[in-house]
This record gives C-alpha cells, structure tokens and sequence, in this order.
C-alpha cells in the first residue's frame, strides 16, 4: 500500500517572496504520478501540477515546479512570487500506473496562508 | 463546460437517518470516483466506478454505505443509517484519463 506525508499542516508566506511545500510518500511501485492539487477556500480542489515518475525533469507549470526526488521518495512544491489567491489548501496525491485502478492517494494537506 | 456538481453542499442529519449524496460527472467521463475526508485527516477513497460498474470499492466502510451508477451518468451514495463517525466531506471526481477533476465536496454532519 501507498501512503503519502505531508508533515507541515500549515504555512505562511509574505506576498511576492517563494514558499516550498514538502511531500514524502511510499511506494515499492516504479511507475507512478505525482500530484499537487489546490482546494481554495469554499471552492472546488483543482490539479496544480503533474509529475510522471519516470521523468527525470522537474515539472513546471508557470510560478510553481516541483522538486522530484525518486530515489529519496520526495516530492516537494515551490510556489514563486506568491500571490493572494494561492491561499488555498495544498495537497499532494500519488496514483499507481499498476493496474486498472487509478485511485489517488492523498496526503493530510498543509493549509497555505500568502499574507498582503 | 460544466464541471462536476455534487448535491447538495451541505447536509446535517441526525445519527440514524438516512441521505443520499448526488454526484455528477463531467459529460463523457467514464471514470467516477468517490472520497471521504474526516476532519483533520487525509481525504480517503471509497470506491470508483468505470461508467456503471463498480471497479474497486474497497475504499467502502462498511455495509451502511451504497453507491450507484445507473446508466454510467451521475452517482449516488447514500449513507443508512448514518452514524457520528460518518461525518465528514464528501468528495466527488471524474476523469477520462489521469487527471482527475473534483466537485465541490458535500459537507455531511451527523448530529
């Protein structure tokens, strides 16, 4: 089985500076996705990023990329120039490519707070 | 294009009543999946659908707990009786290949 740890249950960040969200996770699987996904307040959780295990390039979409360590089982977010409406609840989330089943396994979340 | 709904957002019954969560996917998407998340703890799989049928539902507490997908459309997972234990968010997710897209989540509280 899968389990995913999110450490921190919460952050703050000053408005413009760059924030890093830290995931660990637990597989004896090779191949798998990664993912950050976003729950703002009162509102739906949408993908922030996607990461395929079996690249080694860091995946980046815009202000945020990821840290993919395989071999450490690390996976961390950074957020740069923090902006207002990153204020939102992160998750990290892992999904095995073994089989048919493409459930997700989630972490606790870590609750972002981006300060004015 | 519509994203996925759930109804309602938010339910408060009491311990021994029943209710019925509604789920609907985004249009085409065969993939159905459901999760639960108790406060403060992680958001849990219950079960997924690929369009009507029951793929994987060890995720599924206990027996209190049924979900359907008739006709491979919206979803359905109603609670009886409901106890305090099952109290929590409910979210919904559909996709057609490896991203999956939620809906807003129904708040339950059994009281």
């Amino acid at each position: 089985a899968q389990t995913v740890t999110q450490s921190q249950p919460e952050m703050s960040v000053q408005e413009a500076e760059t924030v890093t969200l830290s995931c660990t996770y637990d597989t004896s699987e090779n191949n798998y996705y990664l993912f950050w996904y976003k729950q703002p307040p009162s509102r739906q959780m949408i993908l922030v990023i996607r990461q395929e295990a079996y690249k080694q390039q860091n995946a980046t979409e815009n202000r945020f990329s990821v840290n993919f360590q395989k071999a450490a089982k690390s996976f961390s977010l950074k957020i740069s120039d923090s902006q207002l409406g990153d204020t939102a609840m992160y998750f990290c989330a892992f999904m095995s490519l073994s089989g048919a089943n493409s459930k997700l396994t989630f972490g606790k979340g870590i609750t972002l707070s981006v300060r004015p | 294009e519509a994203g996925v709904t759930q109804f309602p957002s938010h339910s408060v019954i009491e311990k021994g009543q029943t209710v019925t969560l509604r789920c609907d996917p985004i249009s085409g998407h065969d993939n159905l999946y459901w999760y639960r998340r108790v406060m403060g703890k992680e958001i849990k799989f219950l079960l997924h659908f690929v369009k009507e049928s029951k793929q994987d539902e060890s995720g599924m507490p206990n027996n209190r707990f049924l979900a359907e997908r008739t006709g491979g459309t919206y979803s359905t997972l109603k609670v009886q009786p409901a106890e305090l234990e099952d109290s929590g968010v409910y979210f919904c997710a559909s996709s057609q290949s490896d991203e999956a897209f939620f809906g807003q989540g129904t708040r339950l509280t059994v009281v």
